[in-house]
């Protein structure tokens, strides 16, 4: 299995709290994703990273920020959670853009 | 607008029977890749097609890549309870562009003992 750990992996906050998701690798690969999976909408990607301090944003970025200080780091912020918050996070890992991704395990985030 | 569309959503089979997935769209991909997610894990890669009418097997399973590499499809033979779960596919290269990739919805598959 690929080394990718997500923490944590349940959690329950308050509306209008910030919240950190970290994901970290130990495949020294260089793109780094955070998603968010719905049901009716799938994998939706956030931000992504290439490479140490340089992220972009994705699909769905509002309210969210991303940090890579480090090759094996890649941390999610939610500066101000909200109840649509709400959701399944996996952080991806992949050598290459577009080759295989390696998910972790999915944070579970209720915000209540 | 979805880019990937997946049919069909639900799938509830039972043992030894064969069946279909399709992930169909309007535009070319250089590649699609097929994932399988089982309850509470990320998603687990299966295989990616990149060659327009490929074919790969992975013991029972069957991908096939569109000859215009817009839609690709998934087909088991004699499934099994533990082909249970949800099958995503992914797209790369969309456009022609070097753009993330891009998901379906996903087919939700329930193969009854």
């Amino acid at each position: 299995d690929a080394g990718i750990t997500q923490s944590p992996r349940h959690k329950v906050t308050e509306t209008g709290t910030p919240v950190t998701l970290r994901c970290h690798q130990t495949e020294n690969h260089r793109y780094m994703y955070w998603y968010r999976q719905d049901p009716g909408h799938g994998l939706r990607l956030i931000h992504y990273s290439y490479g140490v301090k340089d992220t972009d944003k994705g699909e769905v970025s509002d309210g969210y920020s991303v940090s890579r200080s480090k090759t094996e780091d890649f941390l999610l912020t939610l500066e101000s959670a909200t109840s649509s918050q709400t959701s399944v996070y996996f952080c991806a890992i992949s050598e290459g853009l577009n080759t295989e991704a390696f998910f972790g395990q999915g944070t579970r985030l209720t915000v209540v | 607008t979805q880019l990937l569309e997946q049919s069909p959503q639900f799938l509830s089979i039972q043992e030894g029977e064969n069946l279909t997935v399709y992930c169909n769209s309007s535009s070319v991909f250089s590649s699609l890749q097929w994932y399988r997610q089982e309850p509470g894990e990320g998603p687990v890669l299966l295989v990616t097609v990149v060659t327009g009418g490929e074919v790969k097997k992975l013991k029972r399973l069957t991908f096939q890549f569109g000859d215009a590499r817009k839609d690709s499809s998934l087909h088991i033979t004699a499934a099994q309870p533990g082909d249970t779960g949800l099958y995503l596919c992914a797209g790369a290269g969309y456009g022609g562009s070097q753009g993330n990739l891009i998901f379906g919805k996903g087919t939700k598959l329930s193969v009854k003992p």
